[in-house]
């Protein structure tokens, strides 16, 4: 049981550059959620979604877009990458709302 | 909007001693509130759990109160070790239904000086 794995675990991409960040989770739950965390203004909710299928926005969704094709995986996309984006990414999931949620180890990534 | 506070940014205490992490929130209807540590370079692991109908949480030497009324919530650490040196989050649970997440605080770092 893996629980929530993240890759990759690193990235430096330059301006307008695309990449897909990947979760995945083994706990067969059905919420997954994508955050970054900056120095100074903490944890904030970028996308998630309740289930299969579906998608929607968090606190700071602008400049990403997300997919969630498998209840399994969770897929970040930044499209043309900008200095602002450099941040730590974490993937989490919880069985329902209410339920506790359970974090991946992180993408660091720099966007020079 | 809901806001999460956590006093102090920092703390530091001799090995053994017991100790508190505090965490405040601006508003009470809550869902649930939830404590992490965070390890230097590495993910959120969860602590515990307190739904907004309970009081308090224990898990080994940890305990975990809510007041929701007060809008305050306490991480009791009893003889603390120095692996427990590391950052302390805690986040509620709030929105209406459909658009709740979690709201965290900026965290407590704890350092145990062995």
């Amino acid at each position: 049981n893996a629980g929530v794995t993240q890759t990759p675990k690193f990235r430096v991409l330059k301006t307008g550059q695309s990449m897909t960040l990947l979760c995945a989770q083994d706990m067969n739950h059905e919420y997954m959620y994508w955050y970054r965390q900056d120095p100074g203004m903490g944890l904030r909710l970028i996308h998630y979604s309740v289930g299969e299928g579906t998608t929607a926005k968090g606190e700071v969704p602008d400049g990403y877009n997300v997919s969630r094709l498998k209840k399994q995986n969770f897929l970040l996309g930044l499209e043309s990458a900008a200095p602002s984006q450099t941040s730590v990414y974490f993937c989490a999931s919880s069985y329902s709302r209410v339920d506790e949620q359970y974090f991946g180890p992180g993408t660091r990534l720099t966007v020079t | 909007k809901q806001e999460v506070t956590q006093i102090p940014a920092a703390l530091s205490v001799p090995e053994g001693e017991n100790l508190v992490l505090n965490c405040s929130f601006t508003d009470s209807a809550i869902y649930n509130l939830q404590w992490f540590r965070q390890d230097p370079g590495k993910g959120l692991t969860s602590l515990l759990l307190i739904q907004s109908s309970q009081r308090e949480q224990t898990s080994g030497r940890l305990n975990a109160s809510l007041d929701k009324s007060s809008g305050r919530s306490t991480l009791y650490i009893a003889a603390s070790q120095p692996g427990d040196s590391a950052t302390y989050l805690c986040a509620v649970r709030s929105g209406v239904q459909g658009a709740q997440k979690l709201v965290f605080g900026q965290g407590t770092r704890l350092t145990i000086n062995p």
